[in-house]
Order: C-alpha cells, then sequence, then structure tokens
C-alpha cells in the first residue's frame, strides 16, 4: 500500500541553524510533490511545489530537493526563526490527488 | 480576495446523528476537495470535486457525501454519526485539478466533535 512516512518526533532547533526535515514514500511514483505548513488548529498553508524532473528548488530561506530514486524529498529552513515554528506536511501527488503525511513538528528556539 | 470559508468552525454532535458542514472556495477556483484531520495525523482525502462533477473519492464509508453547486461552493454530509468522526474537516479549493501541477488553498477547517 502507498505510505508516506516522516520523522513523528518534534524537531528543536537553535534559531539561525538550518533545519532539515526528510519525507520518504513508497508505492507511489509522483509527478510532484508540495510542502505545507500548519500551525495549531488552522488550515495548511502551500509553501513549494517540486516536480519530478526537478532536484532541488528555492524560495527565500526554503529549499526542498526531490529524489525520485530514493523515493525522498528533502526540505530545509535555514536561518530559522521562531516564527517557523509549526508542522509541516509533505504532501506527493499520487493517483490524481494529493496525499498527505503525518508532518514534522518543527521548533525553533530563541 | 477572501479566502476559502467554511462554516460552522466547531460543532459538537452526538452519536448516530448527521452533520453538514459548507465551504466556499476562492473566488475563479472551481474545485474543491474535503479532507478529515485526526489529531496528529495528516490530512486525509475524502472527496473532490470539479465543475460539479465527483473527481476523486477517498478510502470513506458511505455515510459521507458531498455535492458542488452552480457557485462552485461544497458541501460535505455524514450521517450515522461514530466517534471516529471526530476530527477538523478540511476544505482546500484550487484551480482545474488536471493541470500539471496545483496549489491547493486551505480553510480553517470545521472541527467535528461526536460525543
Amino acid at each position: 500500500s502507498q505510505k508516506i512516512e516522516q520523522n513523528s518526533e518534534a524537531l528543536n532547533i537553535q534559531e539561525g541553524k538550518t533545519a532539515t526535515l526528510t519525507c520518504n514514500y513508497t508505492n507511489y511514483s509522483p509527478a510532484y510533490l508540495q510542502w505545507y505548513r500548519q500551525d495549531p488548529g488552522r488550515g495548511p498553508v502551500f509553501l513549494l511545489l517540486i516536480r519530478e524532473n526537478e532536484k532541488e528548488k528555492r524560495k527565500e530561506r526554503l529549499k526542498v530537493t526531490f529524489d525520485t530514486t530514493l523515493k525522498q524529498s528533502l526540505f530545509h529552513i535555514t536561518a530559522s526563526q521562531p516564527a517557523d515554528s509549526a508542522t509541516y506536511l509533505c504532501a506527493p501527488r499520487g493517483n490524481n490527488r494529493l496525499a498527505f503525511g503525518k508532518g514534522n513538528q518543527v521548533v525553533v528556539i530563541p | 480576495d477572501a479566502g476559502v470559508t467554511q462554516s460552522p468552525t466547531h460543532l459538537i454532535k452526538t452519536r448516530g446523528q448527521q452533520v453538514t458542514l459548507r465551504c466556499s472556495p476562492i473566488s475563479g477556483h472551481k474545485s474543491v476537495s474535503w479532507y478529515q484531520q485526526v489529531l496528529g495525523q495528516g490530512p486525509q482525502f475524502i472527496f473532490q470535486y470539479y465543475e460539479k462533477e465527483e473527481r476523486g473519492r477517498g478510502n470513506f464509508p458511505d455515510r459521507f457525501s458531498a455535492r458542488q453547486f452552480p457557485n462552485y461552493s461544497s458541501e460535505l454530509n455524514v450521517n450515522a454519526l461514530l466517534l471516529g468522526d471526530s476530527a477538523l474537516y478540511l476544505c482546500a479549493s484550487s484551480h482545474d485539478p488536471g493541470r500539471s501541477s496545483y496549489e491547493q488553498y486551505f480553510g480553517p477547517g470545521t472541527r467535528l466533535t461526536v460525543t
């Protein structure tokens, strides 16, 4: 069955450091993969999309990589700030729909 | 421009009852998707509608149904509520889901509690 794995443990990181999150998927061949941010009690907010033929995508302090051989995407937040504290969701597109991982919480410590 | 709106914000129902949740998409968006998010989990896909037609359905029982209206707003209905239906129900709107890529814009969600 299709599975999306994100680290269930919260990532605590010092302000100014780079946070790196991992998303692994199995039994998918997504044409693209998206990353969303979700704050408690709120709906997810779209951050970045990366296509299967792209290795890397950047947006301001965010960077996403996509390795279709490893079936893995990495999400980086550089120069992290306390305002970056949230849950980050990985969402590969498969079967003509988005499927979400359970998310990875990031806590940036001032 | 207004974002995706959902109503009600919170809802408390009793087991066995029925509930209707409403969603208005961003102006210009013709696709609406519904998701269920249980605490600690990612959103799980329930339905997608585009131009008033069902385009996709997730692995949910027939107690769940939805429809999309000519103005592209949508309703999600859940019958015979179970305790396990307690969750945050999210609505997301987007352009044509058949495009090569599409971002989904989520509403704030409806928090449903079944007692």
